[in-house]
């Protein structure tokens, strides 16, 4: 079956820096991958849409500059969050979806982020 | 504006059945879309339906009435193991997910 991974799946930082997520479809070419993050006991909320080769598609109230998106190929995507503060800690989630198949997303394990 | 609602919390019996309600209003409907996500972990895939009806696949079956804009995930023979937060997602007419924020489903033996 189709699988999604991430890396790293924790991560300690402090308050300031750079933290970059990578999500990697394994065995299949994902055309669009998501970025979702879930705060505790809360629904996952969509961050950004990327399309492989074009610029990411951000939800409302997503900062751009703070969360950058790469899909630079059809098997990774990387979220990278830049000057990290504690609000920023959460379980990032990406997930991908195969080119043609709109009805479906393969999640990866997700990615815990501890600002301190 | 598009939205999803299910129960927040749901106790029920080890070997007894459950049926955890969703009901969506989204722009446009390409689906109805249920996952168990255990604590810590991220959201596994447990059943799809666009057509309605009902759809059995082992101790758990989904049903879609597209017309009242509801689902539910039906659950039999409960165990342990099935306490989880069970997540119904609608696909609107871009093919977006569009979230509930969850049913903790609570097993007690």
């Amino acid at each position: 079956g189709a699988v999604v991974s991430q890396h790293p799946s924790w991560v300690i930082c402090k308050s300031g820096t750079s933290v970059k997520i990578e999500c990697r479809s394994l065995d299949f070419q994902a055309t669009t991958m998501f970025w979702y993050r879930q705060f505790p006991k809360q629904s996952l909320m969509l961050m950004a849409t990327s399309n492989e080769g074009s610029k990411a598609t951000y939800e409302q109230g997503v900062e751009k500059d703070k969360f950058l998106i790469n899909h630079a190929s059809l098997t990774l995507s990387t979220l990278t969050v830049t000057s990290a503060h504690p609000e920023d800690s959460s379980f990032y989630i990406c997930s991908a979806r195969e080119g043609g198949q709109r009805e479906t997303q393969y999640f990866g394990p997700g990615t815990r982020l501890l600002v301190l | 504006g598009q939205n999803i609602d299910q129960p927040t919390e749901m106790t029920a019996t080890e070997g007894a059945i459950v049926q955890i309600n969703c009901t969506y209003q989204t722009s446009g409907f390409n689906g109805l879309f249920w996952y168990q996500q255990h604590a810590g972990e991220a959201p596994t895939f447990l059943s799809y339906n666009v057509l309605d009806g009902l759809e059995e696949k082992g101790r758990f079956s989904s049903f879609l009435s597209r017309s009242k804009g509801y689902s539910y995930l039906l659950l039999k023979e409960l165990q342990m193991k099935d306490s989880a937060s069970y997540l119904c997602a609608a696909m609107d007419s871009n093919y977006q997910l569009i979230w509930g924020a969850g049913t903790k489903l609570i097993i007690k033996p």
